[in-house]
């Protein structure tokens, strides 16, 4: 069965160092989201991606972020200037073609990054 | 941002016993859909409801996606150990545009053996 994947699965970083996440989303799939999840919180919505630029983003997703697609497969999300409150569990997710209510967004394993 | 409220936040019971989780808001939901998710891991999908009063099963899960399309129940009868995770409910909302999901806090459920 089709999935999304990302890597790495955990991250440990410095304050102020630059980080990647990536995600290899549904091969068919073409819209795509960013989530993160800081430790025993809601997960809350970062930012949405399609046709090769960003559709939406949250007041969370400030200039320190920024999203790619740079080969048509990996999906990434870079933090410029790590926060320790950046730590948190970043969960990739996928859509399919269709734009219709009932299309189930599909979510990675996520990355864990913690900023020390 | 449409908010989604979960009750109760945790519950604890006994193997075979049936439980409940309620997913509400003051918003109309386009669809809803109920995510479990383990510690460490992302939230896995178990069923998308689109159509008011609509109830589907899996296996010994019951949903229901109220009438007003503004909230949702998670059934689940003699429940194992298996069930326990964390259940989360995220829907799209009627206003946005790619259909980025709002998550409800989810309901922390653990079914004792």
């Amino acid at each position: 069965e089709p999935e999304v994947t990302q890597t790495p699965s955990h991250q440990v970083t410095q304050m102020g160092q630059e980080v990647i996440l990536r995600c290899v989303p549904i091969s068919n799939h073409l819209y795509f989201y960013w989530y993160r999840q800081i430790l025993g919180q809601k997960v809350e919505f970062l930012v949405s991606f399609y046709n090769n630029e960003i559709s939406e983003k949250s007041e969370i997703f400030d200039d320190q972020f920024s999203v790619e697609r740079p080969d048509g497969s990996n999906f990434t999300l870079k933090i410029r200037s790590t926060k320790l409150e950046d730590s948190a569990m970043y969960f990739c997710a996928s859509r399919t073609r269709e734009v219709a209510p009932n299309t189930e967004a599909f979510f990675g394993q996520g990355t864990r990054l913690t900023v020390v | 941002t449409q908010l989604l409220e979960q009750s109760p936040q945790f519950l604890s019971i006994q193997e075979g016993e049936n439980l409940t989780v309620y997913c509400n808001s003051s918003s109309v939901f386009s669809s809803l859909q109920w995510y479990r998710q383990e510690p460490g891991e992302g939230p896995v999908l178990l069923v998308t409801v689109v159509t008011g009063g609509e109830v589907k099963k899996l296996k010994r899960l019951t949903f229901q996606f109220g009438d007003a399309r503004k909230d949702s129940s998670l059934h689940i009868t003699a429940a194992q150990p298996g069930d326990t995770g964390l259940y989360l409910c995220a829907g799209p909302g009627e206003v946005s545009n790619d259909y980025k999901l709002s998550f409800g806090a989810g309901t922390t459920v653990t079914v004792r053996a």
